[in-house]
C-alpha cells in the first residue's frame, strides 16, 4: 500500500499570503497524483489531477508541482474561500487508492 | 445538472446490515467507474470500494473486504454499497464518487454530497 502523508497538519495564513503545502509518498506515484478541497460540511471537489493540471473551475492562483514522492500544491494568494481541509491522492499503485491525512487551511 | 445524489444511511446496530444508494443524473453513467469513499467523523477520506462501468471488477479495501459489497444497475443509473456485519468503526459519512475513466484508476472528478451511516447499539 501507498501511503500518503501531507504537511503541515494546520497551516494558518492571513488573505492574501501565500500557501504552501505538502504532499509525500512511501514510494514513487509517477504522476498519478490528485489533490482535492473539502470544505466544512461539503463532499471534496478535485482541483488538481496529473500532479499540476488543474481541474474545470479551478482558479489559476492554485498551482500544483512535484515528482516522484514529493509533491506541492500552493496558493499564490490566499483568498477568503480557500480556507478548507486540502487532501493529496495518489492512484498510481491500486487498490487501495491512498490519500493524505489533510492539511488544514486556517485563517491567521 | 451532472450530479450524484445519495439516500439509504442511517442509525443501525452492529452486526447488522444496511444499503447505502447513488443515483446519477446528467451524464452518461455506464461510461465511468465508480468508488465509494467514506470519512469517519473529525478524521480524513478513506477509499472503500471500486466498480468498472460493466460491473466486471470490483475492489475492495481491506477493513471492508467480505462485509461490503459494491454493485450497479446502469439501467437506473444508480450505484450500491450493500454493507454487512456492520462495525462501529464503519461509522462514517460515505461518499459515491465518479472515477474519471470507465475501467477506474484515475482521479474522482465527481462526488455525492454523502450519506451518513451510524452504527450503534
Amino acid at each position: 500500500e501507498v501511503e500518503m502523508t501531507q504537511s503541515p497538519a494546520t497551516l494558518s495564513v492571513s488573505p492574501g499570503e501565500r500557501a504552501t503545502l505538502s504532499c509525500r509518498a512511501s514510494q514513487s506515484v509517477s504522476s498519478n497524483l490528485a489533490w482535492y478541497q473539502q470544505k466544512p460540511g461539503q463532499a471534496p471537489r478535485l482541483l488538481m489531477y496529473g500532479i499540476s493540471i488543474r481541474a474545470t473551475d479551478t482558479p489559476a492562483r492554485f498551482s500544483g508541482s512535484g515528482s516522484g514522492t514529493e509533491f506541492t500544491l500552493t496558493i499564490s494568494i490566499v483568498q477568503s474561500d480557500d480556507f478548507a481541509v486540502y487532501y493529496c491522492q495518489q492512484y498510481n499503485k491500486w487498490p487501495p487508492y491512498t490519500f493524505g491525512q489533510g492539511t488544514k487551511l486556517e485563517i491567521k | 445538472e451532472v450530479q450524484l445524489v445519495q439516500s439509504g444511511g442511517g442509525l443501525v446496530q452492529p452486526g447488522r446490515s444496511l444499503r447505502v444508494s447513488c443515483a446519477a443524473s446528467g451524464f452518461t453513467f455506464d461510461d465511468f467507474a465508480m468508488h465509494w469513499v467514506r470519512q469517519a467523523p473529525g478524521k480524513g477520506l478513506e477509499w472503500v470500494a471500486h466498480i468498472t462501468w460493466n460491473s466486471a471488477t470490483t475492489a475492495y479495501a481491506d477493513s471492508v473486504k467480505g462485509r461490503f459489497t459494491i454493485s450497479r444497475d446502469n439501467a437506473k443509473n444508480s450505484l450500491y454499497l450493500q454493507m454487512n456485519s456492520l462495525r462501529p468503526e464503519d461509522t462514517a459519512l460515505y461518499f459515491c464518487a465518479r472515477d474519471r475513466t470507465g475501467l477506474g484508476g484515475w482521479y474522482f472528478d465527481l462526488w455525492g454530497r454523502g450519506t451518513l451511516v451510524t452504527v450503534s447499539s
